[in-house]
């Protein structure tokens, strides 16, 4: 069962354009959303993450957008730069639970 | 701190054998969790230990896999016997656990191709 909806799978963005993925969830006890952001070859690591108790969440380029309501939450990537070429997951826990969306590999052409 | 440390990075092994993944927590972190990624199946928690008990090993996929966490500062997890389809990277990570959910640190993984 998944949980956790994440789309899209791929993404490609020119260079300074805005990328933008999104998550839906299932479960209304999950209380934390962080997005992983995993390079080839290495372990995911932490981008960024919200709680339930705010709409929006920015740090630096990176902005998550939350609708508790409609039980869905999103990822936006200002000023896309080549660098942020990775597998961006998203997830939802509570306690130790958590689960992961399937992944979005990003792509930015220079 | 040089993060959480698994080895092998990579591990070759022909079905039926037995594979014993290693990995060291971030020094002071409290909980420890093995995920396994899969193209199939994605980011999936196998097990989760807390103060080095274990708390859910609900993901495990079967007796042939078991882990152990004999202190604070190391976890196995071990396959036996192996199967191809266990092939997958296989990742530690560790966080500390003060009541409310915080940042998981992963590993660099290990790579198992089960032939």
């Amino acid at each position: 069962q998944q949980q956790v909806k994440q789309s899209p799978q791929s993404l490609i963005v020119q260079k300074g354009g805005i990328s933008i993925i999104n998550c839906a969830y299932e479960n209304t006890a999950f209380d934390y959303f962080p997005w992983y952001q995993q390079f080839p070859g290495k372990g995911p690591a932490l981008l960024i993450a919200i709680r339930p108790d705010v709409s929006e969440k920015k740090e630096g380029r990176f902005t998550i957008s939350f609708n508790k309501s409609a039980k869905q939450f999103s990822l936006h990537i200002m000023d896309s730069q080549p660098g942020d070429s990775a597998t961006y997951f998203c997830a939802a826990s509570m306690g130790h639970d958590m689960r992961f969306g399937a992944g979005t590999r990003l792509t930015v052409k220079p | 701190d040089a993060g959480v440390i698994q080895s092998p990075r990579h591990e070759v092994t022909e079905m039926g054998q037995e594979v014993t993944l290693r990995c060291k927590p971030i020094s002071g972190h409290n909980s420890l969790f093995w995920y396994r990624q899969t193209m199939m199946r994605g980011l999936e928690l196998l097990i989760y230990f807390n103060n080095n008990v274990p708390i859910d090993d609900s993901g495990m996929p079967e007796d042939r896999f078991s882990a152990k966490m004999p202190n604070a500062s190391f976890s196995t997890l071990k396959i036996q016997p192996s199967e191809p389809r266990d092939s997958a990277v296989y990742f530690c990570a560790s966080s500390l656990n003060d009541g409310m959910n915080t940042e998981a640190f992963f590993g660099q993984g290990t790579r198992l191709t089960v032939v």
